[in-house]
């Protein structure tokens, strides 16, 4: 199994752009979401997914729109991106909800 | 919401010494307490996590104390070693739907030097 993968690894916005943050898991878990981690602030819930066609909001969701089409995949949407975006974005998933299995993670920059 | 507040933010000691880390966290409808390591430029890794019902767990060189009554549990590395350096997450979450998501603490950056 390649467990949760992200891509891309790096992204570099201008600030306006949109641009689609992909996360696939072969694991067939049901639970999926996307956390956004800065400096000295932890880790933050944006979105999170439940089952396909199921999904629910986190902590920080404004700027980011997500769906659940398929078990496997669980894109994150930037819709416009702005300078406070830039964060490194890691996605997880889970059989029952816990424990959480991350991805690498995907660097993103907004100038 | 749930607020999870974690001390120190960051901790330096000498090889073979111990480490603790405490988090304390607000809803006392948090059941599911996880620590996470996470090297440099990688990605958070479980390395022991409890559930509301147990006081303690262990793992080798590693534990896990909850204190529901206090709304406090901490994470006690004995012996520590300099592959032990990294940053340490602590996070709490809620059963039922919300099962999955999980409040983090700010982290704690541990040295272990030689």
């Amino acid at each position: 199994n390649a467990g949760v993968t992200q891509t891309p690894k790096f992204q570099v916005l201008k600030t306006g752009q949109s641009m689609t943050l992909q996360c696939a898991q072969d694991m067939n878990h049901e639970y999926m979401s996307w956390y956004r981690q800065d400096p000295g602030m932890g880790l933050r819930l944006i979105h999170y997914s439940v089952g396909a066609g199921i999904t629910d909001q986190g902590e920080v969701p404004n700027g980011y729109n997500v769906s659940r089409s398929t078990t496997e995949d669980f894109p994150l949407r930037l819709l416009s991106a702005a300078p406070s975006q830039t964060s490194v974005y890691f996605c997880a998933s889970s059989p029952t909800g816990v424990p959480l299995h991350f991805g690498n993670g995907t660097r993103l920059t907004v100038t | 919401g749930e607020n999870v507040e974690q001390h120190p933010s960051t901790l330096s000691v000498q090889e073979g010494d111990s480490a603790v880390i405490k988090c304390t966290y607000s809803d006392s409808a948090s059941n599911y307490f996880p620590w996470y390591k996470q090297e440099l430029g990688k990605r958070p890794q479980l390395i022991i996590d409890i559930r509301s019902n147990v006081g303690e767990k262990k793992d080798q060189r590693i534990a896990v104390t909850l204190n529901k009554t206090a709304k406090h549990f901490s994470l006690h590395i004995t012996e520590t070693q300099p592959e032990d350096s990294a940053v340490y997450f602590c996070a709490a979450s809620i059963g039922g739907t919300s099962y999955g998501k999980l409040t983090f603490g700010q982290g704690t950056i541990l040295t272990v030097h030689p």
